[in-house]
C-alpha cells in the first residue's frame, strides 16, 4: 500500500518550453500533496504545499508563476514547469500524505536544453 | 527550507566498519525518518522514530534520537558496498499536515 506515482520518469525538454509532471497516489486519497526539487548532490528542498481544490502554498524563493500547481483530486497533483531554463533542471519529487505518514513518488529527472 | 545538518557530509569507510550519521534539527517534531537514495534514484525508508522514543533497531541500522539536543544518529553496521549511498534525516513537525524537512544529507561511500 501507499504508493505514490510521477509521470514521466524523466523528460528532456527545449528552453522555454512548458513540462507537466504528474503525481498520483495509486492506493489512498492524500489529503495533502507536496512538491521537492532536489540539484545534483544536494538534498531535498521543499517547494510547495497543496491541497486539494485550494491553491498551493510556495516555500520562500519558489515563483508560484513559474510552478504551476494544481491539485485537481484526492489522488491527482500536477507540476508545470512554464518558460523552462537550463536552470531548472533537476530531480522533481511529489510526495502524498494520509493521515498515517507521508509516502514518496520515485521522481522526475528533467534536463532542460 | 532545510531543518538542519547532518554530518559528516561525506564518509568514506571500508566494508565491514561501522558508519555513523548525524543529524541536527530545529523545531518540535512528531518523528524523524531515515531516508537513503542510491545516485540518480528515489528515496527509499530505512526507519522512523517517534520523539517518544530514544533508540531504535531495524536490521542493521540503529537510530536514536535526543529530543533535547534536537539531534538524531543513524549507525549502519558491518557495513557492505551495496550500503554506498546518500542519507537524509527527515523531520515530521508537530504541526499536523506539514511537509517533511530534509537535512543535508551524508553521502557515504563503502569500499570493498
Amino acid at each position: 500500500g501507499a504508493v505514490v506515482s510521477q509521470h514521466p520518469s524523466r523528460v528532456i525538454c527545449k528552453s522555454g518550453t512548458s513540462v507537466k509532471i504528474e503525481c498520483r497516489s495509486l492506493d489512498f486519497q492524500a489529503t495533502t500533496m507536496f512538491w521537492y526539487r532536489q540539484f545534483p548532490k544536494q538534498s531535498l528542498m521543499l517547494m510547495a504545499t497543496s491541497n486539494e481544490g485550494s491553491k498551493a502554498t510556495y516555500e520562500q524563493g519558489v515563483e508560484k508563476d513559474k510552478f504551476l500547481i494544481n491539485h485537481a483530486s484526492l489522488t491527482l497533483s500536477t507540476l508545470t514547469v512554464t518558460s523552462a531554463h537550463p536552470e531548472d533542471s533537476s530531480f522533481y519529487i511529489c510526495s502524498a500524505r494520509d493521515g498515517v505518514g507521508q509516502f514518496f513518488g520515485p521522481g522526475t529527472r528533467l534536463t532542460v536544453l | 527550507s532545510q531543518q538542519g545538518e547532518e554530518d559528516p557530509q561525506a564518509l568514506s569507510i571500508q566494508e565491514g566498519e561501522n558508519a555513523t550519521m548525524n543529524c541536527s534539527y530545529k523545531t518540535s517534531i512528531n518523528n524523524l525518518q531515515w531516508y537513503r537514495q542510491n545516485s540518480g534514484r528515489g528515496l527509499v525508508h530505512l526507519i522512523l522514530i517517534r520523539s517518544n522514543e530514544r533508540e531504535k533497531h531495524s536490521g542493521r541500522l540503529r537510530v536514536t534520537l535526543d529530543t533535547s539536543k534536537k539531534s538524531s544518529s543513524l549507525l549502519i553496521t558491518a557495513s557492505r558496498a551495496a550500503d554506498t549511498a546518500s542519507y537524509f534525516c527527515a523531520t515530521d513537525a508537530v504541526q499536523a499536515g506539514t511537509a517533511l524537512i530534509f537535512g543535508k544529507g551524508t553521502t557515504l561511500s563503502v569500499s570493498s
